[in-house]
């Protein structure tokens, strides 16, 4: 099975600021690596896909990079909205795998 | 308006069995891979299982393999999971959502605990 390891755990933030949360794969994936958020009592919601693709109404300040084993999620500029959960999810073979979560707090 | 509405989750004793089910409207489900995704409280996200739209071909996490069951009628919509053997492990939030490995849209999710 594939092992998705992401990091930080977890890590506080302002509004405004730039913050990269980055995913490894414990072997090569590809570009098949989406990124997910979630908010407390909801359903994750698909950010992007493919590695860099923007899903669909989701703001540009997010962005997606990587390849191989190593992805990043980059938020530009913290909004209220964003200080959330997020995490990285492998497309590439099943068992399809998430990494652990990373959960961004208000500093 | 894509809607996928999850229904069958509640407390079941270990050994149990239960029925999930998500119904499923504003997209031609019949061309559309669907996939359980669960998560114990607290904790992360799992995949579960997914199927395939014509319903031919099911994959299933080694955690539920020979005792869960998906299945769906594209008659109806529906997408269901059938879970036999239930263990206390199996305590989570069950989400259904549209796509194979990718997942564009969820339920809201239904709560499975498994619990004497």
């Amino acid at each position: 099975d594939i092992q998705m390891t992401q990091s930080p755990s977890s890590l506080s933030a302002s509004v405004g600021d730039r913050v990269t949360i980055t995913c490894r794969a414990s072997q090569s994936i590809s570009s098949f690596l989406n990124w997910y958020q979630q908010k407390p009592g909801k359903a994750p919601k698909l950010l992007i896909y493919g590695t860099l693709s923007l899903q669909r109404g989701v703001p540009s300040r997010f962005s997606g990079s990587g390849s191989g084993t190593d992805f990043n999620l980059t938020i530009s500029s913290l909004q209220p909205e964003d200080f959330t959960t997020y995490y990285c999810q492998q497309s590439y073979i099943t068992p399809l795998t998430f990494g652990g979560g990373t959960k961004v707090e208000i500093k | 308006e894509v809607q996928l509405l999850e229904s069958g989750g509640g407390l079941v004793q270990p050994g149990g069995s239960l029925r999930l089910s998500c119904a499923a409207s504003g997209f031609t489900f019949a061309n559309s891979a669907m996939t359980w995704v669960r998560q114990a409280p607290g904790k992360g996200l799992e995949w579960v299982s997914f199927i395939t739209g014509s319903g031919g071909s099911t994959y299933y996490a080694d955690s539920v393999k020979g005792r869960f069951t998906i299945s769906r009628d594209n008659s109806k919509n529906t997408l269901d999971l059938h879970m036999n053997g239930l263990r206390a492990e199996d305590t989570a939030e069950y989400y259904c959502a549209k796509g194979a490995k990718t997942w564009d849209y969820w339920g809201q999710g239904t709560l499975v605990t498994v619990s004497s």
